[in-house]
C-alpha cells in the first residue's frame, strides 16, 4: 500500500497563478483532510471531507477550494496565488472522523 | 473556537537527559492525539489518549492525559538524537467533532 500521496512535492508559483495540489489514498479511508504548516504555528486545518460529495471549510478555508467526488482523491485547489500561501501543504486521512490521521509527505508551495 | 496551547517552543538536551513537552486548553479535551515530525518530513501518529487521568507508555515515551482532561504531557526518558524532531499534541473533539485542532510543537534538539 502506497497510503497517502501528494503531488507535487514541490511548486513554485507566480501572484495570481491557479493550480492543484494531488492527494489521493489507498486505504479506503473515509475522512480526508488538507492542512497548511507555517513556522511557529503548527498545523491548520483548510478543508475536510467526510466521505465522497461531503466537503466542509476548516480553520483557513479562504483562497482554497476542494471536491471529493471519489473516496480516493481530494485535490486542493489555489484559485488565485498568494505569497501569504506559501507553505508546506499537509494531506491527511483516517478511516473515520477523529480517529489518528495518516499524512502524506506534503507539497512545499511558494508563491513569488 | 478550541485553542490548544503547548510549550515550550524549543527544546535542546543533551543525550541522556530527559525531555517533557506540555499541551494545555482551557476548556476540556476530548481526546489528545500526539504526533512526532521528523525534520523535513510529514507527521506521524504516536498515540491516542482519551480516559481522564490515562498514561500510557511506548518503550522510552510515557503520554498522561490529566484528571480534568485540560493538559496532557509526553516524557521522554533518556533522549537519544532519534528523537530529534517535532513533537505535537491535538484534540480532536469539541465543538468541532472530528476536526484536529493541533498544538504548536515542540522543536526538540539533541546534542550528542
Amino acid at each position: 500500500n502506497a497510503g497517502v500521496t501528494q503531488t507535487p512535492k514541490f511548486q513554485v508559483l507566480k501572484t495570481g497563478q491557479s493550480m492543484t495540489l494531488q492527494c489521493a489514498q489507498d486505504m479506503n479511508h473515509e475522512y480526508m483532510s488538507w492542512y497548511r504548516q507555517d513556522p511557529g504555528m503548527g498545523l491548520r486545518l483548510i478543508h475536510y471531507s467526510v466521505g465522497a460529495g461531503i466537503t466542509d471549510q476548516g480553520e483557513v478555508p479562504n483562497g482554497y477550494n476542494v471536491s471529493r467526488s471519489t473516496t480516493e482523491d481530494f485535490p486542493l485547489r489555489l484559485l488565485s496565488a498568494a505569497p501569504s500561501q506559501t507553505s508546506v501543504y499537509f494531506c491527511a486521512s483516517s478511516y473515520q472522523e477523529g480517529r489518528p490521521q495518516h499524512f502524506g509527505d506534503g507539497t512545499r508551495l511558494s508563491i513569488l | 473556537g478550541q485553542q490548544v496551547m503547548q510549550i515550550p517552543q524549543y527544546q535542546h538536551v543533551q543525550e541522556g537527559e530527559d525531555f517533557t513537552t506540555y499541551c494545555n486548553s482551557s476548556t476540556t479535551l476530548s481526546n489528545i492525539q500526539w504526533y512526532k515530525q521528523r525534520p523535513g518530513g510529514h507527521p506521524v501518529f504516536l498515540i491516542q489518549l482519551v480516559k481522564s487521568g490515562e498514561v500510557k507508555k511506548q518503550k522510552r515515551l510515557t503520554f498522561q492525559f490529566g484528571e480534568a482532561k485540560k493538559n496532557s504531557s509526553l516524557h521522554i526518558t533518556a533522549t537519544q538524537t532519534t528523537d530529534v524532531g517535532t513533537y505535537f499534541c491535538a484534540d480532536s473533539g469539541g465543538t468541532s467533532y472530528g476536526k484536529l485542532t493541533f498544538g504548536q510543537g515542540t522543536i526538540l534538539t539533541v546534542h550528542p
